[in-house]
């Protein structure tokens, strides 16, 4: 247990709202990041931190925005939330285990906007 | 660009074995990882290959060669429990930066 746990695990929201989703460690890991995932996607990076108040965009971070004040929290926003943002959104950090790169995922977010 | 291609699905018997195969391109490689993810689950870390060659935990063992840009995951004794999508996963960059494939789905049949 990577001590990644993942608020709220569920949310329906409507369009235009903000939307925040939270990401907590216990680990006090320096990488962190969030991904979401759509059926024929796979997982897509959105957005990633290297330290307090270090981020850095993904691949698909267009409406996202992230912010980190504290090592153990990472927080993802919708400014205003889209129906193409339903997803389920997972955040994971890095491991740190010598050479081995692997990440460590938490239980995920589900996401819908109606 | 970058993408990874690995096949959609893949069915197989229990106790037999199965390789799923990964290629990819991309610009900074860092290394290829296998990732396992259950129905409702998230994914879970399998295996990792900075260097060519051939690694082995139990009953996975994950494949390299840089130079053809390509990988498999290699599952022996298949069980009821490895029904699961696999995905590979390109690490690119020194922040450890994950570019998934659209993962391969596992059906183990009895």
């Amino acid at each position: 247990d990577a001590g990644i746990t993942q608020s709220p695990r569920h949310k329906v929201t409507e369009t235009g709202t903000p939307v925040t989703l939270r990401c907590h460690q216990t680990e006090n890991h320096r990488y962190m990041y969030w991904y979401r995932q759509d059926p024929g996607h796979g997982l897509r990076l959105i957005h990633y931190s290297y330290g307090v108040k270090d981020t850095d965009k993904g691949e698909v971070s267009d409406g996202y925005s992230v912010s980190r004040s504290k090592t153990e929290d990472f927080l993802l926003t919708l400014e205003s939330a889209t129906s193409s943002q339903t997803s389920v959104y997972f955040c994971a950090i890095r491991g740190s285990a010598g050479v081995v790169e692997e990440q460590y995922f938490g239980p995920g977010t589900r996401l819908t906007v109606t | 660009g970058q993408s990874l291609e690995q096949p959609s699905e893949v069915t197989a018997v229990e106790g037999a074995i199965v390789q799923i195969n990964c290629t990819y391109q991309t610009s900074g490689f860092y290394g290829l990882s296998w990732y396992q993810q259950h129905d409702g689950g998230a994914p879970t870390f399998l295996s990792y290959n900075a260097l060519d060659g051939l690694e082995e935990t139990g009953r996975f063992s994950s494949f390299l060669s840089r130079s053809d840009s390509y990988g498999y995951l290699l599952l022996q004794e298949l069980q009821m429990k490895d029904s699961a999508s696999y995905f590979c996963a390109v690490t690119r960059g020194s922040q450890g930066n994950l570019i998934f494939g659209k993962g391969t789905k596992l059906s183990v049949k009895p």
